[in-house]
């Protein structure tokens, strides 16, 4: 089963808009990253936040992470048409080695 | 550096033929990862290695072996193919392993696109 479940599945916003994507998780981890992929192209990492971390920042994104809610946001500032992608999450959980996908947020952004 | 590259970029299979997808990256990353993606999902972890002579079973291994003998190479075998097998697959590397290296962020190859008919 998939540990990262995101919400929602589709989202459509003018550019210049925020975009806020979320991503919910069901065991213990050690950290949670944020990935974008453009069309049918490999995943490109964004954002790492550790599980003793509640809010990082890299440029026009936000990442929280709540570790009793099992979840996390990624939130996009002044989106532009280039940030049309999908966008997941991955978890690693605690005590393994493996990477754990969700099932992705399409984000389409207009111009 | 190459970073991390996948080879070939499209195959088409009969079902019941094997073949092998390569995955090579010059980062000297010890851990690396075999995902399949199908369309409108996310990634799912088929096989993974946590560095040179260990490897272990993801998320959906069934129909599929992998072996690692140098840090550079994870190949993925099939090893009888399937209409279900349809899909593209991915193959990613990290400094994380189990010497160490906390970086925890993957690196993706481009991916091979595989059809079985």
């Amino acid at each position: 089963s998939q540990q990262g479940e995101e919400d929602p599945q589709a989202l459509s916003i003018q550019e210049g808009e925020n975009a806020t994507m979320n991503c919910s998780y069901k065991t213990s981890i050690n950290n949670l990253q944020w990935y974008r992929q453009n069309s049918g192209r490999g995943l490109v990492h964004l954002i790492l936040i550790r599980s003793n971390e509640r809010e990082k920042h890299s440029g026009r994104l936000r990442v929280t992470l709540d570790t009793s809610k099992k979840s996390s946001s990624l939130l996009i500032t002044a989106s532009r048409a280039a940030d049309t992608a999908s966008y997941f999450c991955a978890t690693d959980k605690t005590g393994t080695y493996k990477y754990i996908f969700g099932t992705g947020t399409r984000l389409k952004v207009l111009a | 550096n190459a970073g991390v590259t996948q080879t070939p970029k499209f195959q088409v299979l009969k079902t019941g033929q094997s073949m092998t997808l390569q995955c090579a990256q010059d980062m000297n990353h010890e851990y690396m990862s075999w995902y399949r993606q199908d369309p409108g999902m996310g990634l799912r972890l088929i096989h993974y290695s946590v560095g040179a002579g260990i490897t272990d079973q993801g998320e959906v291994p069934n129909g599929y072996n992998v072996s690692r003998s140098t840090t550079e190479d994870f190949p993925l075998r099939l090893l009888s193919a399937a209409p279900s097998q349809t899909s593209v697959y991915f193959c990613a590397s990290s400094p994380r392993g189990l010497a160490g290296g906390r970086t925890d962020t993957q690196y993706f190859g481009p991916g091979t696109r595989l059809t079985v008919l």
